[in-house]
């Protein structure tokens, strides 16, 4: 089975603090992805890399940075927090960009 | 462009009888339709994905939907619901066409069953 790990369950930061958040995927695959989860909106993309070193901006890319060093981790950096970056954020995996998506438990991210 | 649109936000059934939950999509090319669960405080799970074979796509936990070309719906099914299908569900249409990736979400079904 495919399993995708991500660092926190639960994060509280402060507004201008500089937050990692970090996603280990163990099956090899190619494409990692970060969303964010907001009641009412759906999953939004934010990046997604294909390969190591690469990434591509999705939708709602602005506040975010990601780094993608090794294979199986992917990180998402928010520069500086503010509280409208307050959400869930998911993590995913896939073999090919097209195809199942396989998801981590989530990071509940809150900045005050 | 494409779009999918989850018909309810809300859908509660009782224990033991049928559940629907419907979602339309917008796609200029040949989609690949997903449904994905997500049970409280927990990442999403495939329920089941259409792909161009079979237009009746059986997922896990008796769940099934039919990908209706005339009527660009993807509507997700079970005969007889259990309690523990209370959930958010998501259906999913993903498409590359010109070197762009789109996988685009709804906006999800939360299901409550009644006992």
């Amino acid at each position: 089975d495919v399993k995708v790990t991500q660092s926190s369950r639960y994060l509280v930061k402060r507004t201008g603090e500089k937050v990692f958040l970090e996603c280990v995927q163990d099956m090899d695959h190619e494409n990692m992805f970060w969303y964010r989860q907001d009641p009412g909106l759906g999953l939004r993309l934010i990046y997604f890399s294909y390969d190591v070193k690469m990434k591509e901006k999705g939708d709602i890319p602005e506040g975010y940075s990601v780094s993608r060093e090794k294979k199986e981790r992917f990180s998402l950096i928010l520069e500086s927090a503010s509280t409208n970056q307050t959400s869930m954020y998911l993590c995913a995996s896939s073999l090919a960009v097209q195809e199942t998506q396989y998801f981590g438990p989530g990071t509940r991210l809150l900045v005050l | 462009a494409q779009s999918v649109t989850q018909l309810d936000s809300h859908v509660s059934v009782s224990e033991g009888t049928p559940v629907l939950l419907r979602c339309n999509y917008s796609s200029s090319y040949s989609p690949s339709l997903f449904w994905y669960v997500q049970h409280p405080n927990k990442g999403l799970q495939l329920l089941l994905k259409y792909t161009s074979a079979a237009t009746l796509v059986k997922g896990i936990n008796g769940f099934e939907a039919e990908f209706k070309k005339s009527e660009t719906s993807f509507h997700l099914t079970k005969p007889s619901a259990h309690m523990s299908d209370a959930a958010e569900y998501f259906c999913v249409v993903s498409q590359t066409y010109s070197g762009t990736y789109k996988y685009i979400f709804g906006t999800g079904t939360r299901l409550k069953v009644l006992a």
